[in-house]
């Protein structure tokens, strides 16, 4: 059964850089599947980061683009979200997921709170 | 705004039957079959409840069903139950630039 832990500070200043990494156990990430990150602001709908495939493919949000990085760490099953120049709109639930297609994410993680703010 | 429209709210009794809808465009829902859908209940993560417009995920309930016609993917509730209530929310492939797109979400309340 796979999993997906994500963990990070919960506090980011405005301008600074959000980090995010999500670990994976009960399968290894280069073996198949897209992994991605989602976010949900508080109290509002979820909005698709990126992703990337098993292949090495990488794929964002155009919205988000010049701002984010997705990375993976195979030897350790994990794979990292990077946010720069954040701000209070940046505020949100992250969660890290397993995409059964490239637009299907059959397993996610619980989710991290990060709040942007001074 | 959200890429795909969904209506913030519905309700229905227990036993009764509902139906969510999720429209988009041609580059979304209207030419592609990986239309999704997820349950949220608060502070909890979306669980996949539906995937490519109709099939379900093992342990899924067969009360959910999901269907598509042109630019307008379905979600139907049958026999609602209390536990049915929760945030639903749809998503799909598209070619517009990003990978995916989700709508805004509907609270579904049973009364």
């Amino acid at each position: 059964q796979v999993q997906l832990q994500e963990s990070g500070p919960g506090l980011v200043k405005p301008s600074e850089t959000l980090s995010l990494t999500c670990t994976v156990s009960g399968y290894s990430i280069n073996r198949g599947y897209y992994w991605g990150c989602i976010r949900q602001p508080p109290g509002k709908g979820l909005e698709w980061i990126g992703s990337f495939s098993h292949s090495g493919n990488t794929y964002y949000n155009p919205s988000l683009k010049s701002r984010v990085t997705i990375s993976v760490d195979t030897s350790k099953n994990q794979f990292s979200l990077k946010l720069s120049s954040v701000t209070a709109a940046d505020t949100a639930v992250y969660f890290c997921a397993r995409g059964y297609s490239s637009s299907q994410f059959d397993n996610w993680g619980q989710g991290t709170l990060v709040t942007v703010s001074s | 705004q959200s890429a795909l429209t969904q209506p913030a709210s519905v309700s229905g009794s227990p036993g009764q039957s509902i139906t969510i809808s999720c429209t988009g465009t041609s580059t979304d829902v209207g030419n592609y079959n990986y239309v999704s859908w997820y349950q949220q209940h608060p502070g909890t993560a979306p669980k996949l409840f539906i995937y490519e417009v109709s099939n379900r995920p093992s342990g899924v309930s067969n009360r959910f069903s999901g269907s598509k016609s042109g630019n307008t993917a379905s979600l139907t509730i049958s026999g609602l139950q209390a536990e049915d209530e929760a945030n639903y929310y749809c998503s799909s492939f598209t070619s517009s630039g990003a990978l995916v797109v989700f709508g805004g979400g509907t609270k579904l309340t049973v009364l």
